[in-house]
């Protein structure tokens, strides 16, 4: 299994600009999340999913928007990137357990 | 709602010596709390958790203790080798949600 994998690894965008960033997990996970990591802190949720077209909001919704209408693909996308947006976003699954699983992070860098 | 933070920023110790990060929480109902490690450049990775019913659980090398009475929960790292290196999390697990805590960043001297 290649787990969770998530592209691109770094993005530099303009402000204003929209992107998706991409997440994928081959484990048959119900739920899938998307975090944020601003330097010296812990991941924030951002929206997270239990299952196939059914999301719903995390701490720091406002600016992202997500869908899901496969189990394995849960993306995130910014509407118009600003500053503010700049961190390390990590996708994470997991089964019924515990246990979550977490891609590699996209870093990116909004100017 | 749940609330986590974390007693250190940092944590330095010798090799071969025993590590001890702490983590206090608020308000929480959770049946579950977790541990995370994260390496430079990576995702956080699982470590252990433990339910709320339990006060101690052992893994290899860790042990996780829960003090509901006071809200405090810690991570002993056993033998603390170079590869122990990293920031360390504790979370919340809640219905649907992971709430995490700030982290602590332990560095291990030689």
């Amino acid at each position: 299994n290649a787990g969770v994998t998530q592209t691109p690894k770094f993005q530099v965008l303009k402000t204003g600009q929209s992107m998706t960033l991409q997440c994928a997990q081959d484990m048959n996970h119900e739920y899938m999340s998307w975090y944020r990591q601003d330097p010296g802190m812990g991941l924030r949720l951002i929206h997270y999913s239990v299952g196939a077209g059914i999301t719903d909001q995390g701490e720091v919704p406002n600016g992202y928007n997500v869908s899901r209408s496969t189990t394995e693909d849960f993306p995130l996308r910014l509407l118009s990137a600003a500053p503010s947006q700049t961190s390390v976003y990590f996708c994470a699954s997991r089964s019924r357990g515990v246990e979550q699983y977490f891609g590699p992070g996209t870093r990116l860098t909004v100017t | 709602g749940e609330n986590v933070g974390l007693h250190l920023p940092t944590l330095s110790v010798q090799e071969g010596d025993n590590s001890i990060i702490n983590c206090a929480y608020s308000n929480s109902a959770s049946d579950y709390f977790i541990w995370y490690k994260q390496e430079s450049g990576k995702g956080p990775q699982f470590i252990i958790d433990i339910r709320s019913n339990m006060d101690k659980r052992q893994g290899q090398r860790v042990t996780v203790l829960l003090n509901k009475t006071v809200k405090h929960l810690s991570l002993q790292i056993a033998a603390t080798q170079p590869g122990d290196s990293a920031v360390y999390f504790c979370s919340i697990q809640g219905a649907q949600k992971l709430v995490f805590g700030q982290g602590t960043r332990l560095t291990i001297n030689p």
